[in-house]
């Protein structure tokens, strides 16, 4: 069964470095995602993606962040000047459509350390 | 704003018993809810979701949801619980005013006592 990727599966840097968290959506999707969740809190929505550009963005991801599809197979989160409170699992999901019929599908999550 | 509470952060049972599992969202539109599950050490996994039709949706592994509109409620139940379901379970809503994204509870941890 297909599935989404997600490397490195833990990531630690320190305070002030660049990152940049990869992701392999399902081969035949059009629609990609990041989510974070900082520890004890709740899933949150960053970016979603679609024909190469940035289709919807929540406060979250501002400037220090951007999304890219570099080639045919990977979807990246670049996170520039890391920060303590950057310090969450970020998961990649993909799928096929968009809207309420769609599923999405997640990888296994990036645990990212900012030390 | 939207929002989904789920009003338990750990519901330990015992293997065999049943168990249900809360979810409550704010919303004076048409939803669509899902409940994923989290397995230790790995990603979000689709357990079930209601878009429309029968209130009552099937999902894996024998779980099923309840769509309750007067109660603005999607509660998770099994009937009888194995060891293998120990995971996180997360409730998610999403509608048109929020193009779709999806919004999530703060998850729920079943605990599986033998």
């Amino acid at each position: 069964e297909p599935e989404v990727t997600q490397t490195p599966s833990h990531q630690v840097t320190q305070m002030g470095q660049e990152v940049i968290l990869r992701c392999v959506p399902i081969s035949n999707h059009l629609y990609f995602y990041w989510y974070r969740q900082i520890l004890g809190q709740k899933v949150e929505f960053l970016v979603s993606f679609y024909n190469n550009e940035i289709s919807e963005k929540s406060e979250i991801f501002d400037d220090q962040f951007s999304v890219e599809r570099p080639d045919g197979s990977n979807f990246t989160l670049k996170i520039r000047s890391t920060k303590l409170e950057d310090s969450a699992m970020y998961f990649c999901a993909s799928s096929d459509s968009r809207g309420a019929l769609d599923t999405q599908y997640f990888g296994p999550g990036t645990r990212l350390t900012v030390l | 704003a939207q929002s989904v509470t789920q009003l338990d952060s750990q519901v330990p049972v015992f293997e065999e018993a049943p168990v249900e599992l809360r979810c409550n969202y704010s919303s004076s539109v048409s939803v669509y809810l899902f409940w994923y599950v989290q397995y230790p050490n790995q990603g979000l996994q689709l357990l079930l979701k209601y878009l429309s039709g029968s209130t009552l949706v099937k999902g894996i592994n024998g779980f099923e949801a309840e769509f309750n509109k007067s109660q603005t409620s999607f509660h998770l139940r099994k009937p009888s619980v194995h060891i293998s379901d120990t995971a996180e379970y997360f409730c998610a809503v999403s509608h048109l005013d929020s193009n779709y994204q999806l919004i999530w509870g703060a998850g729920t941890k079943l605990i599986i006592k033998p």
